[in-house]
């Protein structure tokens, strides 16, 4: 079975403070997905990022930067000078390319950022 | 470029009515899936379609019922509504049976009085 650990409930930082948020998943799979995703007060889902198990390149856009290291099992995501509209709940998933495709959540990183 | 969209954004129910929420995927995907999102939890996986064939379950209610039609909109029946079904449902679809890469939906919220 598939789970992803996010222990990081809350963090609050002060505008401009670099922060990470961890996410920690487990599979059984060789093929999976990893994904961020954002949900502002107003309750969307946004979606950040999607990397594949096989592409371990760390990537940025922006502000925005994932540490994907599969010999930790981790998908770290970190954003640099942080602003108060970056205040959100972040989700890590995880979905295996051998089921049906579902992702797992894990339960959420509530950031506030404070001006 | 065209998202999955849901409907109606918003919804107020009385228990024990019943409630319809829609989802319509993106052009091409086949593959739709439903989450329920209760107030401070991660997303919960309920059901997913592919085909318009029901491709996997989740923690699905049995009040609950679900189906994918020929042009793909897939359809959440909600019946016998308990207060504790008030939460954000999310529809995602994709593209293939296994893509894993899911587009969701804005979520269609759920308050039941």
């Amino acid at each position: 079975a598939q789970k992803v650990t996010q222990a990081q409930t809350e963090i609050s930082v002060v505008e401009k403070e670099d922060v990470t948020l961890d996410c920690v998943y487990e599979t059984r799979d060789t093929t999976y997905y990893l994904f961020w995703y954002k949900q502002p007060p107003s309750g969307e889902l946004v979606f950040l990022i999607r990397r594949n198990s096989f592409d371990e390149q760390n990537e940025i856009s922006g502000r925005y930067s994932w540490n994907f290291q599969k010999s930790t099992s981790s998908f770290n995501f970190t954003i640099t000078a942080s602003q108060v509209v970056d205040s959100a709940v972040y989700f890590c998933a995880l979905s295996e390319a051998r089921g049906a495709g579902k992702s797992t959540f894990g339960d959420g990183t509530t950031l506030t950022v404070k001006p | 470029a065209a998202g999955v969209i849901q409907s109606p954004r918003h919804l107020i129910k009385e228990k024990r009515e019943t409630a319809t929420l829609k989802c319509y995927p993106i052009p091409r995907h086949d593959t739709v899936y439903w989450y329920q999102q209760g107030p401070g939890q991660d997303p919960q996986f309920l059901i997913s379609f592919y085909e318009k064939m029901q491709s996997d379950k989740g923690s699905i209610p049995d009040r609950f019922s679900a189906q994918q039609f020929s042009d793909y909109h897939s359809e959440l029946n909600m019946s016998s509504l308990e207060l504790g079904d008030s939460a954000l449902y999310f529809c995602a679809s994709g593209q293939g049976k296994r893509s894993g890469e899911l587009f969701f939906g804005e979520g269609s919220r759920l308050t039941v009085l």
